[in-house]
């Protein structure tokens, strides 16, 4: 069974806090992701990475950075939490090649509370 | 700015009714379109896709229409079950440049009563 494992599944930190959020996959996939998940605005992608220590922006990265030191685990870094980053995180892994002829698969979410 | 527009943003439904789900986009290089599925608690799995080289997808209760030309998609569930309720996202992406770059819909909640 595939697996993408994000330790944390519940935080509430203080603003200004550096924040960790860990993925781990056990698939040996290439790519992984950071999504932010609001309600009304969908997934938005944070960065991604094809491989180790790689890293490419998404469509939100301010405010996050990223590390990728092995291929199975992929790190999400706030480095000052806000408020406005309050919201639900998802990590996710998939095979080289093209988006459509590989599934992403997702963990189950890290919930993240700034206050 | 959202380049995938969904609707409606809830709905709900009788069990053994028909869900239907509408999505829209305006780049006209998406060519795969994805349906996530999500349970409370859970992360989103992959449901069912399409390429716009076909019009219909059909996997069990659920089919994916495809029109090109008005640049639209959306999911229909048949028969629909109490164990259907859950937010479903539509998504698309460009190939072969942006191969890791899934656009996706705000979502929808989707709640099937018994």
């Amino acid at each position: 069974d595939v697996k993408v494992t994000q330790s944390s599944r519940y935080l509430v930190k203080r603003t200004g806090e550096k924040v960790f959020l860990e993925c781990v996959q056990d698939m040996d996939h290439e790519n992984m992701f950071w999504y932010r998940q609001d309600p009304g605005l969908g997934l938005r992608l944070i960065y991604f990475s094809y491989d180790v220590k790689m890293k490419e922006k998404g469509d939100i990265p301010e405010g996050y950075s990223v590390s990728r030191e092995k291929k199975e685990r992929f790190s999400l870094i706030l480095e000052s939490a806000s408020t406005n980053q309050t919201s639900m995180y998802l990590c996710a892994s998939t095979q080289r090649g093209t988006i459509s002829g590989n599934t992403i698969y997702f963990g189950e979410g890290s919930w993240l509370t700034v206050v | 700015q959202q380049q995938v527009k969904q609707s409606p943003q809830s709905l709900i439904v009788q069990k053994g009714g028909i869900s239907i789900i509408n999505c829209a986009y305006e780049n006209t290089a998406f060519d795969y379109f994805p349906w996530y599925q999500q349970f409370p608690g859970k992360g989103p799995a992959l449901l069912i896709a399409i390429r716009p080289d076909v019009s219909e997808k059909k996997e069990g209760r659920f089919t994916i229409s495809f029109n090109k030309s008005a640049k639209q998609f959306s999911l229909h569930i048949m028969d629909s079950q109490p164990g259907d309720s859950a937010t479903y996202f539509c998504a698309a992406s460009m190939a072969p440049t942006n191969d890791y770059k899934l656009s996706f819909g705000a979502g929808t909640t989707v709640t099937v009563r018994a």
